[in-house]
């Protein structure tokens, strides 16, 4: 089975721009997760989709959105980037909807916002 | 709110030594209990996890690991490492029910250096 996959793996974009990241879970996983990574704040939570349903936000402000579509593909869409915006941000699919299954994460997008 | 504490940012340890990485949880509620690691320029990799049952959990990679309900701790251990198991490694929890039980908490981390 193909594991998760990003794209692309890394972006440059400036300040006021927007972007557009997507992630490819794997096959019968229904459920994608988000998560940001920075040195400083480390591994935050962004987002949970499950079957086309935002499910669950974190604490990031409404810049910050996505989606999922009916093959579970999911996209998240940063608009007037920041240059705080700059981290690598990781997709996880997993196979149940409740807690506690592994999730699978691809290799992350590293965005860097000048 | 759950919250994790890995008590060291760095670890270096040489070659076939033991090590222990130490994380410590918060949480007002039950919680699944996991370990990641990170290799440079990768996505994190599940090294083990508990959600119940026997206390000491073994993992990939030789790893395990002991849940410590009086102590709020889940540290991991290895009792010989090599070079390759050089990364970052990363604590996490997940409430076990009600909403968001999927979304996962991590601590900061812990740079785990293997000097030959």
């Amino acid at each position: 089975k193909a594991g998760v996959t990003q794209t692309p793996r890394y972006l440059i974009k400036t300040r006021g721009q927007q972007v557009t990241l997507s992630c490819s879970p794997i096959s019968g996983h229904r459920s994608v997760s988000w998560y940001q990574q920075t040195p400083g704040q480390g591994l935050q939570f962004l987002f949970e989709y499950f079957s086309e349903t935002q499910r669950n936000k974190g604490n990031f402000p409404g810049r910050f959105s996505g989606r999922q579509f009916s093959n579970s593909r999911s996209e998240m869409n940063v608009s007037t980037l920041e240059l705080g915006d700059s981290a690598l941000y990781l997709c996880a699919s997993s196979a149940t909807s409740g807690g506690g299954g592994e999730q699978f994460f691809g290799p992350g997008t590293r965005l860097t916002v000048l | 709110a759950q919250s994790v504490t890995q008590l060291d940012s760095q670890v270096p340890v040489f070659e076939e030594a033991p090590v222990e990485l130490r994380c410590n949880y918060s949480s007002s509620v039950s919680v699944y209990l996991f370990w990641y690691v990170q290799y440079p320029n990768q996505g994190l990799q599940l090294l083990l996890k508990y959600l119940s049952g026997s206390t000491l959990v073994k993992g990939i990679n030789g790893f395990e690991a002991e849940f410590n309900k009086s102590q709020t701790s889940f540290h991991l251990r290895k009792p010989s490492v090599h070079i390759s198991d050089t990364a970052e490694y990363f604590c996490a929890v997940s409430r076990t029910r009600g909403g968001s039980n999927y979304k996962l908490t991590f601590g900061k981390g812990t740079l785990l250096t293997v000097n030959p």
